[in-house]
């Protein structure tokens, strides 16, 4: 089955800076890779996600970039602010049809600390 | 537009009792999906579920867990004889259609879960 890494387990920075958070994937047959942000006492938040066709997708000041042969995807968040603070989990899934396409193995994820 | 309901939000259950997760999907939805959430891990996939059917249970332990989503009602985690290696957080997701990758708005929306300690 599917593994994924993710570093680093910690990532402390001060506002204003950027953040990025790197993962890594076992099973060839992912190719849709989403992040979640969750914040203390709630459920994890879709931020962004990719699919195996796109190398990297922009969304304000989060982009996602995605290198298929290296099985290697990261997240990457500019103009960090203290509102950003929360724990990120990247996953994978294969979205192979007749396959199991909803079934997402995450990272143990890492806690961002945005210091004012 | 309520998003996915769970509850209780937090659950405690001495060793040997019964616990039960609530999980309403989001009005629309008919694809149920339950993930554990151990201390300082990942979310881990344990069961898909349509109304009234069970699609993949591979990620449940084989003994004391079950879940269901009847016709009508919220989907059900049943946790029996609880022991402390349950205590977890339990998070529900609902979509609209099987599966994800349908990216913000669609696919997958989580709960905001279950804190169950046992003691």
């Amino acid at each position: 089955g599917e593994n994924v890494e993710q570093h680093p387990s910690t990532l402390s920075v001060q506002e204003g800076d950027s953040a990025v958070i790197k993962c890594t994937y076992s099973d060839s047959a992912s190719n849709y890779f989403p992040w979640y942000k969750q914040e203390l006492g709630k459920g994890p938040q879709l931020i962004i996600d990719i699919r195996s066709n796109v190398g990297e997708k922009k969304d304000q000041r989060i982009a996602v970039t995605l290198n298929k042969t290296a099985k290697h995807f990261s997240l990457h968040i500019t103009e960090t602010q203290p509102e950003d603070s929360a724990v990120y989990f990247c996953a994978a899934q294969p979205q192979n049809s007749g396959g199991s396409n909803y079934k997402l193995t995450f990272g143990k994820g890492t806690l961002l600390t945005v210091n004012p | 537009n309520a998003g996915v309901m769970q509850n209780p939000r937090h659950l405690v259950r001495r060793r040997g009792q019964e616990a039960r997760l609530r999980c309403s999907p989001m009005k629309g939805h008919s694809h149920v999906y339950w993930y554990r959430q151990l201390p300082e891990e990942g979310l881990k996939f344990m069961v898909y579920l349509q109304k009234e059917n069970i699609i993949d249970e591979s990620g449940m332990p084989k003994e004391r867990f079950s879940a269901e989503f009847p016709k009508e009602g919220p989907s059900i985690l049943r946790i029996q004889q609880v022991v402390r290696g349950d205590s977890a957080a339990y998070f529900c997701a609902s979509s609209p259609l099987a599966g994800t990758g349908l990216g913000k708005g669609y696919g997958y929306t989580f709960g905001s879960g279950t804190r169950l300690t046992v003691v």
